[in-house]
């Protein structure tokens, strides 16, 4: 069962659009939640990262929006560029189990 | 820092025969975890040590796959018996042992099964 659930698969937006990458989790012990960037041929890469204590984090172009409790959270690119075409990996995080990613989303960025 | 260290980087591997991945983390950095990466499945998760001691492999298939952390210099991957459908990159990471803290991988090990 995945604990981690990720939507869409994949997504395509024009540049200069909002994109959107939903996240949900299952196991309310989960304490930290890191989003990570995948560019073809190279490896993860932590992009940015929020703790349930708050619901916003922001960092340039990228914002995570937390829901503690409905268990969900989401990653909003604003203004996407090109260079922002990757496969985005949420994942969740406690001392026990390390870190528990979902399965991505691929998101392509058009010009 | 010389960062994540795997190797082989790429792998072709006949049916049947092991494969060994091996995985150098990051000085200092307590905990190591391994992940399959697919098309299909996207980041899955196979087994984590913390202090070189095994705190779980609940992705690991149990049958063809081991993992070892025999110091904290190095850990290894075998697969046993490599089927078609093991072909994959396998990624090892590593991080401080704290929650919180970034997972920093390798470049993969590419695994090709024909």
């Amino acid at each position: 069962q995945q604990q981690v659930r990720q939507s869409p698969q994949s997504l395509t937006v024009w540049e200069g659009e909002t994109a959107i990458l939903n996240c949900s989790y299952e196991d309310s012990t989960f304490d930290y939640f890191p989003w990570y960037r995948l560019f073809p041929g190279e490896s993860p890469a932590l992009l940015i990262a929020i703790r349930p204590v708050s619901n916003k984090k922001e960092d340039g172009r990228f914002t995570i929006f937390f829901n503690k409790r409905e268990k969900k959270l989401s990653l909003h690119i604003t203004d996407s560029q090109p260079g922002d075409s990757a496969t985005y990996f949420c994942a969740a995080d406690n001392y026990a189990q390390g870190l528990t990613f979902g399965l991505g989303t691929r998101v392509s960025v058009f010009p | 820092n010389a960062g994540v260290i795997q190797t082989p980087r790429h792998k072709v591997t006949g049916k049947g025969q092991e494969a060994t991945l091996w995985c150098e983390p990051i000085s200092g950095h307590s905990a190591v975890f391994w992940y399959r990466q697919t098309i299909v499945q996207g980041l899955e998760f196979l087994t984590y040590f913390r202090n070189q001691a095994p705190i779980d492999d609940s992705g690991m298939p149990k049958e063809r796959f081991s993992a070892q952390m025999p110091n904290q210099s190095h850990s290894t991957l075998k697969i046993q018996s490599t089927q078609p459908q093991d072909s994959a990159v396998y990624l090892c990471a590593s991080s401080l042992a704290r929650v919180g803290n970034t997972l920093y991988f390798g470049e993969g090990s590419r695994l090709i099964v024909v």
